[in-house]
């Protein structure tokens, strides 16, 4: 499985953008970027996903770059509720996800 | 949409007991994982199924578990002749498998396994 590397903790201020880098120079060109959050004591939620072209939804926007050999999560506003451990992962979907040790995001009052 | 669910939520149990899990995936979904998530890291695949067929399970998937999903809807999970090192949070996640779409999975909240 291809491989990710994101940093290990992150730290925001409450209210101000969030980017959250991860790099996968390996990435295969069926492999999509997907991005799951974990909030303490509960399972992996899903964020977001993408290929090629960057996404947006209602929880976070996601930029590729053109070379697709990193990416970066963007919280447009963080808030107390999204302190969790962000996880960046490679998958062509509909297959088991390969979790890393993910992102640990602190997000100050 | 009631999301997955997972029973129970905590289980301590002595080394050498068994123990099973049971996971209620989000009705329709044709995929169930099982996962496994110790303290500090990201959770490790175990197994999963389409349908109640099991497609794919893991190394870490010794003799000592095993899993079903004997209709294509719920799962269960067993442990037997629990470790100390069985000691995780087990995690159960959904999809639907259709063209175009199942890039998501559904994770239920997980059940915490502590043996003594």
């Amino acid at each position: 499985d291809a491989k990710t590397t994101q940093p290990n903790s992150m730290e925001s201020n409450e209210e101000e953008p969030v980017h959250l880098p991860c790099n996968h120079s390996t990435i295969s060109g069926t492999d999509y970027i997907h991005w799951y959050r974990q909030l303490p004591s509960q399972g992996p939620e899903y964020v977001i996903h993408g290929l090629t072209s960057n996404v947006n939804n209602r929880m976070a926007s996601l930029a590729i770059a053109e070379d697709r050999k990193s990416s970066t999560l963007i919280l447009h506003r963080a808030t107390l509720r999204d302190a969790a451990v962000y996880y960046c992962i490679l998958s062509p979907g509909n297959t088991p996800l390969v979790f890393g040790k993910g992102t640990r995001l602190s997000v100050i009052a | 949409d009631t999301g997955v669910s997972q029973d129970p939520r905590h289980k301590i149990t002595k080394r050498g007991q068994n123990v099973t899990f049971r996971c209620d995936p989000i009705s329709e979904h044709n995929r169930l994982y099982w996962y496994r998530q110790t303290l500090g890291q990201g959770p490790e695949f175990l197994t999963y199924f389409q349908n109640e067929a099991q497609l794919e399970k893991s190394r870490l998937l010794s003799d000592r578990f095993s899993a079903e999903r004997p209709k294509g809807s719920f799962s269960t999970l067993e442990i037997q002749r629990t470790e100390q090192g069985d000691s995780a949070m087990y995690l159960c996640a959904s999809s639907m498998r259709t063209s175009g779409r199942g890039y998501e999975q559904y994770f239920g909240p997980g059940t915490r396994l502590t043996v003594t």
